[in-house]
């Protein structure tokens, strides 16, 4: 079955940009999505096909996807971006969805 | 406004069987991509089920031939129909809309509603 690997936890300061990687087999063959979770609330949609923000996401979350990896970044970091996030793809050789194992960003 | 809300989690004991819904507003769940997606404590998102507009229904295999997703199209609501229950099927389970259109995610969620399997 197809993976998604994100690293556990990536701390950032406050205004500084934070990176978060997500790794599958030919991943940037896919379209790449990411979501937000906050403690306690429903995830979040805030990037889909690889690189679009939908309507009322702040311009400072972005995201690329090539190769084997995607990745998320979210630069002038707040401290309201603290959450976990997952990147999510299909695959499509088994009509599932996959989700990355998330992963937990801290602003210190 | 777009909204849903999921109903029927509870404490079921292994190998009973539980029914959850998912009553959608704003939109029509017929002519959507819809999906149930679950969330163990303090574990990750794991994808559960999708039901196509089409009718076509997919499984994780951690849950194929014990789960089966359906929707009234009457009563606009989702449904997932959980049998055979396992302790590990203990989680927060949310249904979600799914774009149509690759790539677009999963654009809304409902808050979730918690089953726990245990004796």
């Amino acid at each position: 079955s197809y993976e998604l690997t994100q690293p556990p936890s990536v701390s950032v300061s406050p205004g500084q940009t934070a990176s978060i990687t997500c790794s599958g087999d030919k991943l940037g063959d896919k379209y790449a999505c990411w979501y937000q979770q906050k403690p306690g609330q429903s995830p979040v949609l805030v990037i889909y096909q690889d690189s679009k923000r939908p309507s009322g996401i702040p311009e400072r979350f972005s995201g690329s996807n090539s190769g084997n990896t995607a990745t998320l970044t979210i630069s002038g970091t707040q401290a309201m971006d603290e959450a976990d996030y997952y990147c999510q793809a299909w695959d499509s050789s088994a009509d599932n969805y996959v989700f990355g194992t998330g992963t937990k960003v801290t602003v210190l | 406004e777009v909204q849903l809300v999921e109903t029927g989690g509870g404490l079921i004991q292994p190998g009973g069987s539980l029914r959850l819904s998912c009553a959608a507003s704003g939109f029509t769940v017929s002519s959507n991509y819809m999906s149930w997606v679950r969330q163990a404590p303090g574990k990750g998102l794991e994808w559960v089920s999708v039901i196509y507009s089409g009718g076509s229904t997919y499984y994780a295999d951690s849950v194929k031939g014990r789960f089966t997703i359906s929707r009234d199209n009457s009563k606009n609501t989702l449904y997932l129909q959980m049998n055979s229950l396992r302790a590990e099927d203990t989680a927060v389970y949310y249904c979600a809309r799914v774009g149509a259109v690759a790539g677009t995610g999963f654009d809304y969620w409902g808050q979730g509603t918690l089953v726990t399997v245990s004796s």
